[in-house]
């Protein structure tokens, strides 16, 4: 258990809906990070907080969203959803930034159909 | 920018056998280099990390890595596998100055018993 938690497991929704992914990182990590996962793309970054400020952004869509809460807590939102949004969306937090470790939560499955 | 290869999608060994997993990495500057591993339907879990010092890095259930500056690899090695290395491991660099860990596509071990 990495410490990170990741809400819902599994979601699933129709082409055109948004949805919004909830991380929660490991007690007293500042950074969270979101990824996405799929077979085709492999591991893609989406985005980094540090201490609910944005600090880099990967190839996230304009359709996506993030932000990181006062308690460190991070939504990522889905818009406009696609069939090629189809993925494993994982969060995860460390320390600081850059050299720390990153620890992973167990993913939130997005299926669109 | 930073760039990472991993030169095998997929790599076969016989339980009890040694493996290397390749890894190159692509940077103008100093880097930081990880190795994480994904067991079925989980997150991501880190094997280990090069952040300076010994080429020679060790890590968890019995991997080690060496950091070739020269050759820009970062290969994984594993003395004897066993069947419950089977998973699928990812190489990911960061550079100095980045904020983001660019990981690579990933290489699936598969320990034939």
């Amino acid at each position: 258990d990495s410490g990170v938690t990741q809400t819902p497991k599994h979601l699933i929704t129709a082409t055109g809906q948004r949805v919004t992914l909830r991380c929660s990182p490991r007690s007293g990590d500042l950074s969270v990070y979101w990824y996405q996962q799929s077979l085709d793309q492999g591991l893609q970054f989406l985005i980094h907080y540090y201490n609910g400020e944005e600090r880099a952004k990967g190839n996230i869509l304009e359709r996506f969203s993030a932000q990181q809460f006062p308690d460190l807590h991070s939504e990522l939102n889905l818009s406009s959803l696609e069939l090629g949004d189809s993925a494993l969306y994982f969060c995860a937090s460390s320390a600081r930034t850059g050299a720390d470790e990153q620890y992973f939560g167990p993913g939130t499955r997005l299926t669109v159909t | 920018a930073q760039s990472v290869t991993q030169l095998d999608s997929q790599v076969p060994v016989f339980e009890e056998a040694p493996v290397e997993l390749r890894c190159n990495y692509s940077s103008s500057v100093s880097v930081y280099l990880f190795w994480y591993v994904q067991y079925p339907n989980q997150g991501l879990q880190l094997l280990l990390k090069y952040l300076s010092g010994s080429t020679l890095v060790k890590g968890i259930n019995g991997f080690e890595a060496e950091f070739n500056k020269s050759q820009t690899s970062f290969h994984l090695r594993k003395p004897s596998v066993h069947i419950s290395d089977t998973a699928e491991y990812f190489c990911a660099v960061r550079s100095g100055g980045y904020q983001k860990v660019t990981f690579g596509t990933g290489t699936k071990l598969q320990v034939i018993p």
